[in-house]
């Protein structure tokens, strides 16, 4: 059972530069996350697509927009990176009335 | 938006210590639910609270559901080294959306 796999698990980017942030999960939830975590800050809701088809923004959504291509898959892009942005990214999926989250293994940006 | 107020923000214990730590909230809350993040890994989920008062148990672990519906506790016994991580606390409000809250976490060392 893999869960929710998130690829790539460590990136370096240059300012200005772009990236995808790939996940995807097995469990056949309908809801999926991306949230960022950062030191002292806890795990901050980047942006959530409750449903396929659709996604809303979380609490930090500025400069980043996300896909949620199918049921499975749910990306994560960052159009042109700033060092604000260096964090650990992780994505979740769903389930239940009251979602109880399952979150894959992370991804370590650093943007120089 | 919902704040989540999680103490302490870290602890450093010798191993065979009991180990407390409890989430406050201003509103009322739903559910409660903790998660464990070890290093280099996701937060995954230890123990959901659905009803006041609830006492729940996974091995050494002991979460309860405050009676004000307000705060929640959460025990480890007799702790060993791999309980070392980040507990965060996460809950869902009264008439508030199904995704849920976090708090900022509380960082746990274990010295052997």
């Amino acid at each position: 059972n893999a869960g929710v796999t998130q690829t790539p698990k460590f990136q370096v980017l240059k300012t200005g530069q772009s990236m995808t942030l790939q996940c995807a999960q097995d469990m056949n939830h309908n809801s999926m996350y991306w949230y960022r975590q950062d030191p002292g800050m806890g795990l901050r809701l980047i942006y959530y697509s409750a449903s396929e088809g659709t996604t809303d923004k979380g609490e930090v959504p500025n400069g980043y927009n996300v896909s949620r291509l199918n049921k499975r898959e749910f990306s994560l892009r960052l159009e042109s990176a700033a060092p604000s942005q260096t964090s650990v990214y992780f994505c979740a999926s769903g389930e239940g009335v009251y979602e109880k989250l399952f979150f894959g293994s992370g991804t370590q940006l650093s943007v120089l | 938006g919902q704040q989540l107020n999680q103490s302490p923000q870290s602890m450093f214990i010798q191993e065979g210590e009991d180990v407390s730590m409890n989430c406050t909230s201003s509103s009322i809350f739903n559910t409660w639910l903790w998660y464990k993040q070890d290093p280099g890994e996701g937060p995954v989920l230890l123990i959901a609270l659905y009803k006041a008062g609830e006492l729940t148990s996974n091995g050494r672990l002991t979460a309860q559901f405050g009676i004000t519906r307000k705060d929640s506790f959460l025990n480890i016994s007799a702790s060993i080294p791999s309980d070392v991580g980040i507990y965060f606390c996460a809950g869902h409000s009264s008439g508030g959306s199904y995704i849920p809250t976090f708090g900022r976490g509380t960082s746990l060392i274990v010295h052997p």
